[in-house]
């Protein structure tokens, strides 16, 4: 069973433009790690943020923000101000304490585009 | 740091030849891992391992074979090439096996069958 779901499979926003990247995840482990990651045109992949299950602060990084909600167990991505170098497929991805071992879960990831 | 890296990074194959995809890592990382990506799916887990001469299967093993006989390099071995296995090959390291690790991606493999 799928355990990281992203509903939106593409989003396409004009630049400047705000948008929200939506994950929700399922697990029984009460000790679990959730994270993000950018893969550009280019092709690889780019770690953006690991967050545990027991830390519920909203994180920002500049334009980027993330907004963990155990009780609606989500873990959702904000960029603000979009830009053109932010077209991407964005992935959310589960580890937990009682997977296998070192095992991350994907989403099926959002692309991203921003136009000018 | 070259950081984790993979060769080659464009194959053809043709069914039922066998090749090998590359990766090494240069950080000491304890584990590895492959990946496949597919159009619409994600990443998959293919095979894994914790250190040097531990492996174990991941989601979806079927026709790859890996061993691990030193720290820095884990080998995917695709043993009779299906168009099944046309995708984009993922290697990935990290310290440990902890959930809480980072995983670091190399740049990926893309390979073809026909």
């Amino acid at each position: 069973a799928q355990k990281v779901t992203q509903a939106q499979t593409e989003i396409s926003v004009v630049e400047k433009e705000d948008v929200t990247l939506d994950c929700v995840y399922e697990t029984r482990d009460t000790t679990y790690y959730l994270f993000w990651y950018k893969q550009p045109p280019s092709g690889e992949l780019v770690f953006l943020i690991r967050r545990n299950s027991f830390d519920e602060q909203n994180e920002i990084s500049g334009r980027y923000s993330w907004n963990f909600q155990k009780s609606t167990s989500s873990f959702n991505f904000t960029i603000t101000a979009s830009q053109v170098v932010d077209s991407a497929v964005y992935f959310c991805a589960l580890s937990e304490e009682g997977g296998s071992q070192g095992n991350l879960i994907f989403g099926k990831g959002t692309k991203l585009s921003v136009k000018p | 740091n070259a950081g984790v890296t993979q060769t080659p990074k464009f194959q053809v194959l043709k069914t039922g030849q066998s090749m090998t995809l590359q990766c090494a890592q240069d950080m000491n990382h304890e584990y590895m891992s492959w990946y496949r990506q597919d159009p619409g799916m994600g990443l998959r887990l293919i095979h894994y391992s914790v250190g040097a001469g531990i492996t174990d299967q991941g989601e979806v093993p079927n026709g790859y074979n890996v061993s691990r006989s030193t720290t820095e390099d884990f080998p995917l071995r695709l043993l009779s090439a299906a168009p099944s296995q046309t995708s984009v090959y993922f290697c990935a390291s990290s310290y440990s096996d902890r959930e809480y690790n980072e995983q670091f991606f190399g740049p990926g493999t893309r390979l073809t069958v026909l």
